[in-house]
């Protein structure tokens, strides 16, 4: 099973700093790599797949980068809006994979 | 815009049964994989099962694997998820997701329903 691993825990910014995500895979996945947010009592929302493709309608301030085992997502300016849980899966390998997530929180 | 409605849910004694429903509709239900996704505040989303569009290939968690069956109906645009000898630890919020390839074999998830719970207790 392919773990994968988020980093920080927990990010404090303030709105309209950058916010930089860290997902880290235990072996490579290619660019097999979505990211989600999730708010309080939502279901997650999908933000990105391919590691760098937006879904549609998401705002150019996200961004997704990395390749293989390392991936980044990057909020360049949060918004009131943006401040949630990100969460990281793979899916180039079953059994399909998450990461435990980062919660973005108003320095 | 794609819905997904989840019902099912609920209070279950350990070793018990459960069945889980996911009413599809705006997309074409047939021609997509399908997946249930569950979450714990403890350990957060996990993975659970996937049925290809047709049905013919399912995987599963290991965790589930022998005790729950994924299932679709086509015809009522519909996906279950059987669920048997409950533990406490299949207590979570349960999801079923769309796969994000038409026709693909297991990929991210877009869109989730809004969730059912389930919890095993006594």
């Amino acid at each position: 099973e392919i773990v994968m691993t988020q980093s920080p825990g927990t990010l404090s910014v303030s709105p309209g700093e950058r916010a930089t995500l860290s997902c880290r895979a235990s072996q490579s996945v290619g660019s097999n790599l979505a990211w989600y947010q999730q708010k309080p009592g939502q279901a997650p929302r999908l933000l990105m797949y391919g590691a760098s493709t937006r879904a549609t309608g998401l705002p150019a301030r996200f961004s997704g980068t990395g390749s293989g085992t390392d991936f980044t997502l990057t909020i360049s300016s949060l918004q009131s809006e943006d401040f949630a849980v990100y969460y990281c899966q793979q899916y180039s390998n079953w059994p399909l994979t998450f990461g435990g997530g980062t919660k973005v929180e108003i320095k | 815009q794609v819905q997904l409605v989840e019902s099912g849910g609920g209070v279950v004694q350990p070793g018990g049964s459960l069945r889980l429903s996911c009413a599809a509709s705006e997309f074409t239900f047939s021609s997509y994989g399908m997946h249930w996704v569950r979450q714990t505040p403890g350990k957060g989303l996990e993975w659970v099962a996937f049925t290809r569009y047709d049905g013919s290939s399912k995987f599963y968690a290991e965790s589930v694997k022998g005790r729950f069956t994924i299932s679709r109906d086509n015809s009522k645009n519909t996906l279950y998820l059987e669920m048997s000898s409950l533990r406490a630890d299949d207590t979570a919020v349960y999801y079923c997701a769309k796969d994000g390839v038409d026709w693909g074999w297991g990929n991210w998830f877009d869109p989730w329903g809004q969730g059912t719970l389930v919890t095993v207790s006594s």
